[in-house]
């Protein structure tokens, strides 16, 4: 069964410092990958995707996220933080065409110090 | 756009009560997603649906009914709330099944004492 591993529950960075969130997935064919973020009493929201081509994916708010297939991993990566990107971060994981079997991380909580 | 509405925002229910939790999106969406939100477990899909009259179980669904009689409508059905079912709840929605991303509502936060 695919597994989705955020390693690190809780991470504090200063404001303007830059932010590496890791993701580490289980499965056996490459699948679609997201990030998704959520602020405090809200749902979730995409932050970006990949899906196939350039290992490298831009989303929104100043996000990339590369895909590295050696290490099964899709880390999420900021150069400098803002303290409105304080929040919770889940990378999730589907197979192709199966939205339905959507698995989520248990979530990394970001936290910014002035 | 109002996108996925998800009513109440909080409820409070008394051990072996039923409450129906609402779901409604306007995008036109035909898949739709119940999933429940526990502190550090990331989120549980309990069911989900791929059209109007079609639907499913998900990873959790014990305790949980759906019903999908319309494109837009999606409620979630407790019948005999349980203190496991404390929990927060967000109702999502998607065009197709797996390139679009998923649409969230709030959530419903649900305490059962």
């Amino acid at each position: 069964a695919q597994s989705v591993t955020q390693p690190d529950i809780h991470i504090t960075v200063s404001e303007g410092a830059s932010l590496e969130l890791r993701c580490n997935y289980s499965y056996g064919a490459t699948p679609y990958l997201f990030w998704y973020v959520q602020s405090p009493g809200q749902g979730l929201q995409l932050l970006l995707k990949y899906f196939s081509g350039d290992t490298l994916v831009q989303g929104i708010k100043g996000f990339e996220a590369e895909f590295k297939r050696s290490q099964s991993s899709f880390n999420l990566r900021k150069p400098s933080v803002h303290w409105s990107d304080a929040a919770e971060y889940f990378c999730a994981v589907a197979p192709q065409g199966g939205s339905e079997k959507l698995v989520f991380g248990k979530g990394t909580k970001l936290t910014v110090n002035p | 756009n109002a996108g996925v509405t998800q009513t109440p925002k909080f409820r409070i229910l008394k051990i072996g009560q039923s409450m129906t939790l609402q779901c409604a999106q306007d995008m036109n969406h035909n898949y739709m997603y119940w999933y429940r939100q526990d502190p550090g477990m990331g989120l549980k899909l309990i069911y989900y649906s791929v059209g109007a009259g079609i639907t499913d179980k998900g990873e959790v669904p014990n305790g949980y009914n759906v019903s999908r009689s319309t494109t837009e409508d999606f409620p979630l059905r407790l019948e005999l709330a349980a203190p496991s079912q404390t929990s927060v709840y967000f109702c999502a929605s998607s065009p197709d099944r797996g390139y679009s991303p998923l649409h969230f509502g709030n959530g419903t936060r649900l305490t059962v004492t």
